[in-house]
């Protein structure tokens, strides 16, 4: 049972373009949403967050968008460089932070020069 | 160290071995996870130590999986029996308080492969 689910494992973008990557979850409790990005052979490293008040957050090139109505969430790359490709997981968590991060199975976005 | 550091970054083993794998979580984080990341899947949590309360093994799969932390420093993952389904790149976090809800981060992991 996916708390969290990325249905799409991949995505092509051309550079310069608008990158957009969907989440979905589905245990009403979490309140607290981030996104890593994963490059091979490292590990994740955190790109941004939203708490369940806000819904948006930009930091730079990157905005995270929260639906709470919807238990949606999307991560808005623009514009796309291709530095950008890697894997992007989706994570939630609930009590403020307190419960472990609860991950969707990524999705891998490839920036087409 | 300047960041999470994890050891070995490769094993492999033969079935029915025991292994144990290492974090070195950064100085001062008081939050310690393991998780890991099979092939073609998320991250899966597997057990998480936050200062010296009793740490949250919810995530372990089976009780041929084991962790310890001393204080605040050091953590090995033990897996008694190694089975192939055990193979996946183990990775570690750590944090600078009990929630996720700031920036954790992340080892480069080790991948194991149970030949």
């Amino acid at each position: 049972d996916q708390q969290v689910k990325q249905n799409s494992p991949s995505l092509s973008v051309q550079e310069g373009r608008i990158s957009i990557l969907n989440c979905d979850y589905t245990n009403s409790m979490f309140d607290y949403f981030l996104w890593y990005k994963k490059y091979p052979a490292e590990g994740p490293t955190f790109l941004i967050s939203i708490s369940s008040i806000k819904d948006k957050n930009e930091d730079g090139r990157f905005t995270v968008f929260l639906n709470k109505s919807a238990k949606h969430l999307s991560l808005h790359i623009v514009p796309s460089q291709p530095g950008d490709s890697a894997v992007y997981f989706c994570a939630a968590t609930s009590q403020g932070g307190n419960t472990p991060l609860v991950f969707g199975k990524g999705t891998r976005l490839s920036v087409i020069a | 160290g300047a960041g999470v550091s994890q050891s070995p970054s490769n094993k492999v083993t033969e079935k029915g071995k025991d292994v144990e794998l290492r974090c070195d979580p950064i100085s001062g984080h008081t939050a310690l996870y393991w998780y890991r990341q099979r092939l073609g899947q998320g991250l899966e949590f597997l057990i998480y130590f936050q200062g010296n309360s009793a740490p949250d093994k919810s995530g372990l799969p089976s009780d041929r999986f084991s962790a310890e932390r001393t204080g605040e420093s050091v953590s090995t993952l033990t897996i008694q029996r190694t089975q192939q389904e055990d193979s996946a790149v183990y990775l570690c976090a750590s944090s600078s308080h009990g929630g996720m809800n700031t920036e954790a981060f992340f080892g480069q992991g080790t991948r194991l492969t149970v030949v």
